[in-house]
């Protein structure tokens, strides 16, 4: 069964830009969450998607937004970039939205800010 | 004062000893804990996965939940020179609508040959 897969792993942004993730699921996984992991931070909680809809979301600026389509796939946007926007973004699924359920990660896109 | 406090190391014990990780947190409503193992370029692999208080043992790794204390740990036996990543303990109160984890800032262990 193919894991969570992402992308691009890599991109390379100056400030000002836009960017758009990918993230496909594991074939199944209804619920997709993102989550952006830097060194200082470690990894926070972006927001969270199940049938469409965005369920939870985390505290960042509303320059983060995302969306989610029929088939479970998800779409992370950045816009107008900032330096400290460089970071590694991670999407988990889990296979329904219910109490507790685990998540499993992807190998994350690298965004770099220059 | 963050939830979930992680030392992050950086932890070195020599090959075949047992290693002990640990994450305290604030917060009582968190009722699932898992501990996720990354390699570096690599997205966090979940290891273990527990509810409430309690032990779990999957081979050679064991967690144990201490929701009294607010405390918990995983136990690596036999380690191994693939053991040596950064361990990340997450936690998630499982409320419906709510499933975000909430993650430690990782332990980097190498285990040395």
């Amino acid at each position: 069964k193919a894991g969570v897969t992402q992308t691009p792993r890599y991109l390379i942004k100056t400030r000002g830009q836009q960017v758009t993730l990918s993230c496909s699921p594991i074939s199944g996984h209804r619920s997709v969450s993102w989550y952006q992991q830097t060194p200082g931070q470690g990894l926070q909680f972006l927001f969270e998607y199940f049938s469409e809809t965005q369920r939870n979301k985390g505290n960042f600026p509303g320059r983060f937004s995302g969306r989610q389509f029929s088939n479970s796939r998800s779409e992370m946007n950045v816009s107008t970039l900032e330096l400290g926007d460089s970071a590694l973004y991670l999407c988990a699924s889990s296979l329904e939205q219910g109490p507790g359920q685990p998540q499993h990660f992807g190998d994350g896109t690298r965004l770099s800010i220059l | 004062q963050k939830e979930v406090e992680q030392d992050p190391g950086p932890l070195s014990v020599p090959e075949g000893a047992i290693v002990s990780l640990n994450c305290t947190y604030s917060n009582s409503a968190f009722q699932y804990f898992m501990w996720y193992r990354q390699y570096s370029r690599k997205g966090p692999e979940l290891l273990m996965y527990t509810y409430s208080s309690g032990n779990k043992e999957d081979g050679r790794f064991t967690a144990q939940v201490d929701k009294s204390s607010k405390y918990i740990s995983l136990f690596i036996r036999d380690s191994q020179p693939s053991d040596s990543a950064t361990y990340l303990c997450a936690m998630s109160a499982g409320n419906f609508g709510n499933e975000k984890l909430t993650f430690g800032t990782g332990t980097r262990l190498t285990i040395i040959p």
